[in-house]
């Protein structure tokens, strides 16, 4: 167990760019999440795939944002025509879909928009 | 969708205290974690307890599900404490089970 890896870290782009987030999973997880946190916010939901179809997205994955999990087994978020607001930290999850059980968190990219 | 609330807020204690946080949330769950959220954001899971009682060294945690709420116990607080504790809840749903996460508990431990 390797535990949830997401790359890079660290992203700093100007306005009006394209950014691509890449998160691997714990293996043999099927379930996996993104979640988006701003400063002095908790975490929040942004899509969640099981394998590789995309079960459900929030109101908050505007058209510019796109995710795919080729294969059910890492997972790339896209954002495109980058804004101001797009600035926070990007979290990765996963779990297990045998049962109801915790999902375990990589360590974010933070993104910065200049 | 669920409501999770989390208090107090903020909490500044000196070394060697002891502190209960707490999670009010507004649905039947049937997923709840406890989270440390380091200076460097790294969220780093404490406790999964949808239910019942469970300890690990100086923490421990107790979810009352009946009673929609949790209680995350610190005993001889550390300055390595420090940061934000986040409680995370999933509604009973048949898929997916997202976490609704609180505003968080930002903990302060001086020496």
């Amino acid at each position: 167990d390797t535990g949830v890896s997401q790359n890079p870290r660290h992203k700093i782009t100007k306005r009006g760019q394209n950014v691509t987030f890449r998160c691997d999973p714990i293996s043999e997880h099927n379930r996996l999440y993104w979640y988006r946190q701003t400063l002095g916010q908790g975490p929040e939901f942004l899509t969640y795939f099981q394998n590789e179809a995309q079960l459900e997205k929030s109101r908050l994955l505007s058209d510019r944002f796109s995710a795919e999990r080729p294969k059910g087994s890492f997972s790339t978020l896209e954002i495109q025509r980058t804004e101001q607001g797009d600035s926070a930290m990007y979290l990765c999850a996963s779990s297990s879909g045998a049962y109801v059980g915790p999902q375990h968190f990589g360590d974010g990219t933070r993104l910065s928009i200049l | 969708g669920i409501q999770v609330e989390q208090s107090p807020p903020d909490l500044i204690l000196q070394e060697g205290a002891n502190s209960t946080l707490r999670c009010n949330f507004s649905d039947s769950v049937n997923n709840l974690q406890w989270f440390h959220q380091n200076p460097w954001g790294q969220l780093i899971n404490l406790f999964y307890i949808p239910s019942g009682t469970k300890q690990n060294g100086r923490l421990s945690a107790t979810t009352v599900a009946t009673e929609r709420y949790s209680l995350l116990y610190i005993s001889s607080s550390q300055t390595t404490d420090s940061g934000v504790y986040f409680c995370a809840v999933a509604r009973r749903e048949t898929s997916g089970s997202r976490l609704t996460f609180g505003e968080g508990t930002q903990l302060t431990v001086n020496p």
